[in-house]
């Protein structure tokens, strides 16, 4: 069966930090790949999405960037992070039937 | 542009009542609409989804959702409500690009299931 990973589950950084937060997927090849913002309140927001090794596409324009080294890895970054960076990440996996999973998140606070 | 709409911000029921979360959609074309359900400080679980066929689809934990294509409405439903229902529910659409296809969720609505 299939498993999404992400770490850390929670994260304080400040102002101007450097920030990677790691998202992994087992037990299926050449997924899709995504990462959402879920800032306070509810609204879930496609930040990036991949659909290969490399191949890139961005949703929002901003000072985060994800990149994909690995078939079934898929990686979120920011040189200096903002106070609006605050929230909660999901990393999700998409089928070929476009249902898509969601790993348990990662919680960022940036002060 | 492919968009989904959940009309309540929150909704209440009693247990043992049945429960409906409504959401509307806006497509062109054949809809792939779904429903997640997300716990507090947790990823979204995927609770069920249509693609074609019977308008009414079973999913997970006893919910089940009518596609109505007339009314362009996707509700979910569940005959009897338990406490631990309560959670944030997430209706949402298949978006289709030109390569790799994408969901695109609706503002969620917030259950709370009172004994």
């Amino acid at each position: 069966s299939q498993t999404i990973h992400q770490w850390p589950a929670t994260l304080v950084q400040p102002v101007g930090s450097p920030l990677s937060l790691e998202c992994t997927v087992e037990g299926t090849s050449n997924p899709n790949l995504y990462w959402y913002r879920q800032a306070a309140g509810r609204g879930l927001q496609l930040l990036f999405y991949s659909v290969g090794i490399g191949q890139i596409s961005s949703e929002v324009p901003q000072n985060l960037s994800a990149s994909r080294p690995q078939d079934r890895q898929f990686i979120l970054s920011s040189k200096k992070l903002l106070l609006s960076d605050s929230g909660f990440y999901l990393c999700a996996w998409g089928t070929s039937t476009d249902t898509q999973y969601f790993g348990p998140g990662t919680r960022l606070t940036v002060l | 542009a492919q968009s989904v709409a959940q009309p309540e911000d929150q909704v209440n029921v009693a247990e043992g009542n049945p429960l409906t979360v409504k959401c509307t959609y806006s497509v062109s074309g054949n809809p792939y609409l779904f429903w997640y359900v997300q716990y507090p400080n947790r990823g979204l679980q995927f609770l069920l989804k249509y693609i074609t066929g019977d308008n009414l689809v079973k999913g997970s934990y006893g919910f089940e959702a009518e596609f109505n294509k007339s009314q362009t409405s996707f509700h979910l439903k569940k005959p009897s409500a338990l406490v631990s229902d309560s959670a944030l529910y997430f209706c949402a659409v298949r978006v289709l690009t030109g390569g790799g296809n994408k969901l695109t969720f609706g503002t969620g609505t917030q259950l709370k299931v009172e004994l």
